[in-house]
């Protein structure tokens, strides 16, 4: 596609219960990655693929959080057993090989009551 | 985590007025970006910069990379309503593969009419 797709654009789910959170990068971009934004503050960097395999997965919180790209193009992360601090956004970018400019998706707003 | 220190934290000006904005860091950068971000939306580059003491333009905005590398400006000329958003800063550490960057906490700016 023409820009970086995120779906869903908003979840709400139950303190305890699992998410997937899906991103489809631009078309050819090889490198992927996965931030969270909390209210007020930057991105913060939980995770960088290139290709199908996790080049930096040194951000992510916990083992709650997990992430694949297994043909090399769309990218889930899943939470498990998620918490109320989990709520933010979560933002995926991706870029081309050789390049640091990362472009970003409208993230997904994940909601954990 | 590791954050840049962007200042103003926000902006309040009128429209046609000029913008500056920086951030700093401790640490040495090997690139400065500069994103902007609406609500409800993802970050949008703006300008990249790879050297240090580059100057770039991107229409009516201008960033450098600082000759220590430990810093960046962004400047806005003749701002208009549609730049209020929030700026942000990032930088990359490391060059070869790590593609993970390091943000600031944005700038807000708001245009009076």
């Amino acid at each position: 596609g023409a820009g970086v797709s995120q779906t869903p654009s908003n979840k709400v789910t139950e303190k305890g219960k699992y998410v997937e959170l899906r991103c489809d990068p631009i078309s050819g971009h090889t490198a992927l990655y996965w931030y969270r934004q909390s209210l007020g503050q930057g991105p913060e960097f939980l995770i960088y693929f290139q290709g199908t395999g996790a080049a930096d997965d040194s951000g992510l919180p916990n083992d709650r959080f997990f992430a694949v790209r297994p043909e090399g193009s769309v990218s889930t992360l899943k939470i498990q057993r998620t918490e109320r601090g989990d709520s933010a956004v979560y933002l995926c970018a991706s870029s081309l090989t050789s390049r640091i400019e990362a472009f970003f998706g409208q993230g997904t707003r994940l909601t954990v009551v | 985590g590791q954050q840049l220190n962007q200042s103003p934290q926000s902006m309040f000006i009128q429209e046609g007025e000029d913008v500056s904005m920086n951030c700093t860091s401790s640490s040495i950068f090997n690139t400065w970006l500069w994103y902007k971000q609406d609500p409800g939306e993802g970050p949008v580059l703006l300008i990249a910069l790879y050297k240090a003491g580059e100057l770039t333009s991107n229409g009516r905005l201008t960033a450098q990379f600082g000759i220590t590398r430990k810093d960046s400006f962004l400047n806005i000329s003749a701002s208009i309503p549609s730049d209020v958003g929030i700026y942000f800063c990032a930088g990359d550490l490391n060059a070869g593969n790590n593609r993970k960057l390091i943000w600031g906490l944005g700038t807000s700016l708001a245009v009076n009419p």
